[in-house]
């Protein structure tokens, strides 16, 4: 069973270009979330989504920022017109369930963003 | 938001016993949890104890938790090099995952 797939690995944007960061969840998991880590801190909650919809959006930059996840293929962060302070990883976590009860978010291995 | 507090930096002796702590501000949290980052790799869920328990032990791990204090501590006993990693200890709150700023253990041979 993989594990929960993240592309690309590594992705070098100028200022102003987009950038898309692809998500796929772990098989049989619904529910997708979206973490930014910028250097030397913790990682922040961004969004929640299960198929083809947005739960909560709490963490998102109100601009440039968008996500989505279809009812066919990965869940996608766009982040239009980058900025310099854009820069950091991004993970994507999947989870079976979600709530009170325990559930593990299980983790990618993250796009690490650059804009140059 | 939540606010979850970790030291940023800890070294041991290979071999010793390494205790990284956590504090948290939610007291309603039903479970709190430790995760592993391996450099260049996403996180790993390590463990998790239910608030109503004060102790938890899986093999060289035990996490100790004071909920009147709102304290939580992960201790690994005879630490390896392959712990050297950051530890981020986490509390769910709706439908999020609030994280420490991890601790950074470095284990020295």
């Amino acid at each position: 069973n993989a594990g929960v797939m993240q592309n690309p690995r590594h992705l070098v944007r100028r200022r102003g270009q987009e950038a898309r960061l692809r998500c796929s969840p772990m098989k049989g998991h619904s529910h997708v979330y979206w973490y930014r880590q910028l250097p030397e801190e913790g990682l922040k909650f961004m969004v929640y989504l299960q198929k083809e919809n947005i739960i909560d959006e709490s963490g998102m930059p109100k601009e440039r920022f968008s996500a989505e996840f279809p009812k066919e293929g990965p869940s996608i962060l766009r982040i239009q017109q980058v900025v310099r302070g854009d820069s950091a990883a991004y993970f994507c976590a999947s989870s079976l369930t979600s709530g009170s009860s325990p559930y593990e978010q299980y983790f990618g291995p993250g796009t690490r963003l650059t804009v140059t | 938001g939540e606010d979850v507090e970790q030291s940023l930096f800890l070294s041991v002796r290979e071999g010793d016993s390494s205790v990284i702590n956590c504090t948290y501000t939610d007291s309603s949290s039903t479970y709190l949890y430790w995760y592993k980052q391996e450099p260049g790799a996403g996180l790993q869920l390590l463990t998790y104890i239910f608030s109503n328990m004060d102790m938890k032990q899986d093999q060289r791990l035990t996490v100790l938790l004071n909920k009147k204090d709102k304290h939580l501590s992960l201790r690994i006993a005879d630490t390896q090099t392959g712990d050297s990693a950051i530890y981020f200890c986490a509390e769910p709150a709706g439908n999020q995952f609030y994280f420490g700023t991890g601790t950074s253990l470095t284990v020295i041979p």
